[in-house]
């Protein structure tokens, strides 16, 4: 069964403290991976797509990796303001749809 | 910059009635997609459209469920006989051509059936 795991499930991190986010999945027919970042009681906002093993990219203090198996979202030096939860989503070689991960609550104290 | 909105933001309605949801995806997008989130768990794909038609569907997507483009603007997701369980945010997404795959979400609607 196709699956995407995120790890840990909640992770509180204080100002400046830089950490990183798993999200590891086993999807047959692959395309692609997702990150999204989702404030409570708002819907998903795209942060990045990434698509072979070895890819990066970069927004602000967020840096997202792919390999074969899993995907890393490096946070460096957190502010307060990155507090949210954040996804992982597997998209199908068909792009018809995209399974989540449970996701990450990151939490920044200041 | 562009987006997709949803309407209306929270509805309530009775058990066994029906429901209609509305969105507004990007305006050169032609691919769409529900989505739904119960209450603390992960997101659920329900249901892509493309080309007036469904393109695939998740198992959630019962005979309850119905999707239509009624005009060149908004997307619409019928729940026909609302059950306790469909309590959730809904989510309308789009994506563009050309292989791009990014879909943007809107902000969601909350239903609550009582």
């Amino acid at each position: 069964e196709d699956q995407v795991t995120q790890s840990p499930e909640a992770l509180r991190l204080q100002e400046g403290e830089s950490s990183s986010l798993n999200c590891s999945y086993t999807v047959s027919g692959l395309r692609g991976l997702f990150w999204y970042r989702q404030d409570p009681g708002k819907g998903p906002e795209f942060l990045f797509t990434l698509y072979s093993a070895g890819e990066e990219k970069e927004k602000e203090r967020l840096k997202a990796t792919l390999t074969k198996k899993e995907s890393f979202l490096h946070i460096t030096a957190p502010k307060p303001e990155d507090s949210a939860t954040y996804l992982c989503a597997a998209v199908y070689s068909s792009a018809s749809k995209i399974i989540f991960g449970s996701g990450t609550r990151l939490s920044i104290r200041p | 910059e562009p987006e997709v909105t949803q309407t209306p933001s929270h509805q309530v309605t009775q058990m066994g009635q029906e429901v209609i949801l509305r969105c507004v995806p990007i305006s050169n997008h032609l691919y769409f997609y529900w989505y739904r989130q119960i209450l603390g768990q992960k997101v659920e794909f329900l249901v892509s459209f493309y080309n007036n038609e469904i393109s695939e569907k998740s198992e959630i997507f019962d005979d309850q469920f119905s999707v239509e483009r009624p005009d060149g603007s908004n997307f619409t997701l019928k729940i026909r006989s609302t059950k306790l369980e469909d309590s959730a945010m809904y989510f309308c997404a789009s994506r563009s051509t050309g292989g791009v795959d990014t879909q943007y979400f809107g902000p969601g609607t909350r239903l609550t059936v009582l």
